[in-house]
């Protein structure tokens, strides 16, 4: 089955900075690449995703790159805010499984 | 309903009590998760359901730990024999094909 790594496991970044996270996949049929952000005593929400057919998707702060050969995708925030303290989980499916990386916690000072 | 809804909210139990657990997923999403999340910790996959095939049960921790799905949409998952480290939040997610997976507000389950 396919397996997700992410690392790193915890990111502290002064505000104002970027914070990167980065997975790995092992199966190269995969070809949906969600991020969920999990604040604090909530569920686990999708902040953004990218398909195979894509190599890079932005949402304001927050974007996305996939590379298909090498079998990574990442995170990029820009510009972070003291709302982006939170875990991020990022996830790949091929069909309908999806499989989660372990999450990054991440904390951004004032 | 609008999201996928999981209940008792909360759960006290003594240990050995048998407790379930249930999941109702959003209307028309064939594929249902549930996870454990220890506090701090990630996502610990406990078993999969997809349509009529046969779930994947290969994160369930032990034999106490069983789920099932009626009708290809209400999930219970069932703990017998209660330990103090099935303490945790147990979250339910479901999704259709190749799309987001909404995950349920969880059941936090504690053992006393």
């Amino acid at each position: 089955g396919e397996n997700v790594e992410q690392h790193p496991s915890t990111l502290s970044v002064q505000e104002g900075d970027s914070a990167v996270i980065k997975c790995t996949y092992s199966d190269s049929a995969s070809n949906y690449f969600p991020w969920y952000k999990q604040e604090l005593g909530k569920r686990p929400q999708l902040i953004i995703d990218i398909r195979s057919n894509v190599g890079e998707k932005k949402d304001q702060r927050i974007a996305v790159t996939l590379n298909k050969t090498a079998k990574h995708f990442s995170l990029h925030i820009t510009e972070t805010q003291p709302e982006d303290s939170a875990v991020y989980f990022c996830a790949a499916s091929w069909g309908y499984k999806l499989s989660f990386g372990a999450g990054t916690t991440v904390t951004v000072r004032a | 309903g609008a999201g996928v809804s999981q209940s008792p909210s909360n759960k006290v139990t003594e240990k050995g009590k048998d407790v379930e657990l249930r999941c109702d997923p959003i209307s028309g999403h064939t594929a249902l998760y549930w996870y454990r999340q220890s506090l701090g910790q990630g996502l610990e996959f406990l078993i999969y359901f997809q349509g009529n095939s046969a779930p994947d049960k290969s994160g369930l921790p032990s034999d106490r730990f069983s789920a099932e799905r009626t009708g290809g949409s209400v999930s219970t998952l069932t703990i017998q024999r209660t330990q103090q480290e099935d303490s945790a939040v147990y979250l339910c997610a479901s999704s259709s094909r190749s799309a987001e997976a909404f995950f349920g507000q969880g059941t936090r389950l504690t053992v006393v």
